[in-house]
């Protein structure tokens, strides 16, 4: 079964502009999140969906948006691109809304620079 | 705010060498996972550790909940090359988001 999958890889955009990062979970899991991960830093929790609603946000600014569709997949906007928001965007499937001892799958992360 | 500070941020030592990560908080946590992320890669769990005192090993690691589920450590006994990568914990607060809260994680260098 192939695991979480993101699209691009790797993207180069310049400030001001506008960015969708691609996501589609492990067949069978209804809940995305999408992280944020900064060079040396660990990542942080910008958005959570599950079975298509909003269930979580991080502290990030109105600029950076997500929605998740009826096949589970989903996409984060991200608006008016800053230097600071170059960094390895990642998206995490589960199964369900967030237990506990729920198991989190990553995907291979988009690599986003902002020029 | 919830905050785990990891430490050391770099550990550099020789095949054959035990290790020690350390993740503390002053906030408690419903659980604690341990991730190892390689570069290009997004994090892979290790371990979920959820009841305070729970001690869980995979084979040369060793995951402890502290007590007071605020704090966490990770052992590893004779260090392989293999053991390189990044090393990052990651709490789980008590309300349904799904939210994990992450250290900046060790990177750990291990040479042959």
């Amino acid at each position: 079964d192939a695991g979480v999958t993101q699209s691009p890889t790797h993207l180069i955009k310049t400030r001001g502009q506008q960015v969708t990062l691609r996501c589609s979970p492990i067949s069978g899991h209804k809940s995305v999140s999408w992280y944020q991960q900064v060079l040396g830093q660990g990542p942080q929790f910008i958005f959570q969906y599950y079975e298509k609603e909003e269930r979580g946000r991080g502290n990030f600014p109105d600029r950076f948006s997500a929605r998740q569709f009826p096949n589970y997949s989903s996409e984060l906007n991200v608006n008016a691109l800053l230097l600071g928001d170059s960094a390895l965007y990642l998206c995490a499937s589960r199964h369900g809304p967030g237990a506990t001892n729920e198991k989190l799958f990553f995907g291979s992360g988009t690599q986003l620079s902002v020029l | 705010t919830q905050l785990l500070e990891q430490s050391p941020q770099f550990l550099s030592i020789q095949e054959g060498e035990n290790l020690t990560v350390y993740c503390n908080s002053s906030s408690v946590f419903s659980s604690l996972q341990w991730y190892r992320q390689e570069p290009g890669e997004g994090p892979v769990l290790l371990v979920t550790v959820v009841t305070g005192g729970e001690v869980k090993k995979l084979k040369r690691l060793t995951f402890q909940f502290g007590d007071a589920r605020k704090d966490s450590s990770l052992h590893i006994t004779a260090a392989q090359p293999g053991d390189t990568g990044l090393y990052l914990c990651a709490g789980a607060g008590s309300s349904n988001t799904g939210k994990l809260i992450f250290g900046q994680g060790t990177t750990l260098q291990v040479k042959p």
